[in-house]
């Protein structure tokens, strides 16, 4: 069964610091995976998509990081800011020939705080 | 320009009513998605459309769960004898089209709450 596992569950941090949330994944055949952003009350936003072939994206203070040997991805903030509060997800698509199945995970929830 | 729409935004039930609800894709879109999302939990795969037709519908629960889009553009979502299980927020998203490298466009949801 197709799996997708977060860590930590959640997580409070000061405004300017960093922080890394964890994947890891069983999802096969692999297609890509995606981390998104999910407000309170709203629908998850795109981040970041990476395939088998790409270590690493970046989409301004975040910094997504993937090793398709050990299938585990990692999401990067850097500099946190208030409005990073929120619910991050990581999303991995298995290959279809006609549908992008794709698989959540349960996501972190992300706390900013002065 | 306009993004995906869902409405109602939130919608309170007795158990055992029937409830709709409407997605609005992006205009252009041909890819809709139907997902569930509980409290705490990342959204889970319902219904797949491509164009009018299911593409996919294997992450419906059961038989109590039914979606059309007769014209390829909105969509709807209907839910018979309602249970409280049922309660959720229900997503929709659409893309570009059905491949797994066309980003999915998600709305805001509709919160369904079934009493």
């Amino acid at each position: 069964k197709n799996q997708v596992e977060q860590s930590p569950q959640s997580l409070i941090i000061l405004e300017g610091k960093n922080c890394t949330l964890q994947c890891n994944y069983t999802v096969s055949p692999f297609s890509n995976l995606r981390w998104y952003k999910q407000d309170t009350g709203r629908g998850p936003v795109s981040l970041t998509i990476m395939t088998f072939s790409e270590n690493t994206k970046s989409n301004g203070r975040y910094t997504a990081t993937l090793d398709a040997d050990t299938k585990q991805s990692s999401l990067h903030i850097t500099a946190s800011q208030l409005s990073d509060s929120a619910s991050y997800i990581c999303v991995v698509s298995a290959q279809s020939g006609t549908a992008s199945k794709l698989t959540f995970g349960t996501g972190t929830r992300l706390q900013v705080t002065l | 320009g306009a993004g995906v729409s869902q409405t109602p935004s939130n919608k309170v039930t007795e158990k055992g009513k029937y409830v709709e609800l409407r997605c609005d894709p992006i205009s252009g879109h041909t890819a809709l998605y139907w997902y569930r999302q509980s409290l705490g939990q990342g959204p889970e795969f319902l219904i797949y459309f491509q164009g009018t037709g299911a593409a996919d519908d294997s992450g419906l629960p059961n038989d109590r769960f039914f979606a059309v889009r007769p014209e390829g553009s909105v969509s709807t979502l209907k839910i018979q004898r309602t249970e409280r299980g049922d309660s959720a927020v229900y997503l929709c998203a659409s893309s570009f089209g059905g491949g797994s490298y066309n980003e999915q466009f998600f709305g805001p949801g509709t919160r369904l709450t079934v009493l």
